[in-house]
C-alpha cells in the first residue's frame, strides 16, 4: 500500500480557507484516495474520495494533480466545529481490503 | 443509516484477564476491522476480516486475536491482558466490492491495571 505523509499538525483561525497536502510518491495506477475526519473521542468518519482532478462535496473538495504523487484537502471558511484530525489514506479501497491509517493531521482552528 | 455498535464504551480490566471485545454492524457488510488508537501513533491496524472466519494480520497482531463466526459480528480477543494494551479500540466495517468508506463504532476505552 502506498504510503503517505502529512504534516502532525496545522492551526487556522474561524472563517480561513484550509489546505491539507498529503504525499503519496508511491500511488499504484488503481488506488484511490481517501479523506476521513477524527474529532476527539469518536470514530473516524468519511469526508470524501478522488481518484483524479478535483472532487466536491458539501464538506469540502479534494484536488489531485496529474501525477497523483499529492492530494490536497481544502476546507472552506473553517468554524471551531471543523478541528479535528484529518486522515489521508491511499489504496485499493472499491475492491476491499485493509484499510491504513497514518498518523494524520490534527486541525486547531481558533477563534 | 449504517450502525457499528461495539458492545462497550468503557472497560477496566485486570491484568492478565482474557478480554472480549464485540462489535456488530447491520449493513451486511462484508468487510469489518479493528484498530487501536494511542496519542501520537494515529490509528492502527490490529485485524482485518474480509469475510466470515477469514482475517488477515494487520501492523500489530501481536496479543490479539479475533472471531469471526458471523457476518455481522467481529470479536477482537485479548488473550492475556497487559499494561501496554490500555488503548481505544476502534471497529469498521464496510463493503467489500466497490468498496468507498467505512463506518466506525464509538469506540471502547480499554483500561488494563
Amino acid at each position: 500500500l502506498a504510503k503517505t505523509t502529512q504534516p502532525i499538525s496545522m492551526d487556522s483561525y474561524e472563517g480561513q480557507e484550509v489546505n491539507i497536502t498529503c504525499s503519496h510518491n508511491n500511488i499504484a495506477t488503481n488506488d484511490y484516495i481517501t479523506w476521513y475526519q477524527q474529532f476527539p473521542s469518536q470514530g473516524p468518519r468519511f469526508i470524501i474520495q478522488g481518484y483524479k482532478t478535483k472532487v466536491t462535496n458539501e464538506v469540502a473538495s479534494l484536488f489531485i494533480p496529474a501525477d497523483r504523487k499529492s492530494s490536497t484537502l481544502s476546507l472552506p471558511r473553517v468554524s471551531l466545529s471543523d478541528t479535528a484530525v484529518y486522515y489521508c489514506l491511499v489504496g485499493l479501497y472499491n475492491q476491499g481490503g485493509k484499510l491504513i491509517f497514518g498518523q494524520g493531521t490534527e486541525l486547531s482552528v481558533k477563534p | 443509516d449504517v450502525k457499528v455498535t461495539q458492545s462497550s464504551r468503557y472497560l477496566v480490566k485486570r491484568t492478565g484477564e482474557k478480554v472480549f471485545l464485540e462489535c456488530v454492524q447491520d449493513m451486511d457488510h462484508e468487510n469489518m476491522f479493528w484498530y487501536r488508537q494511542d496519542p501520537g501513533l494515529g490509528l492502527r491496524l490490529i485485524y482485518f476480516s474480509y469475510d466470515v472466519k477469514m482475517k488477515e494480520k494487520g501492523d500489530i497482531p501481536e496479543g490479539y486475536s479475533v472471531s469471526r463466526e458471523k457476518k455481522e459480528r467481529f470479536s477482537l480477543i485479548l488473550e492475556s491482558a497487559s499494561t501496554n494494551q490500555t488503548s481505544m479500540y476502534l471497529c469498521a466495517s464496510g463493503l467489500r466490492e466497490g468498496f468507498t468508506e467505512a463506518f466506525f463504532g464509538q469506540g471502547t476505552r480499554l483500561t488494563v491495571v
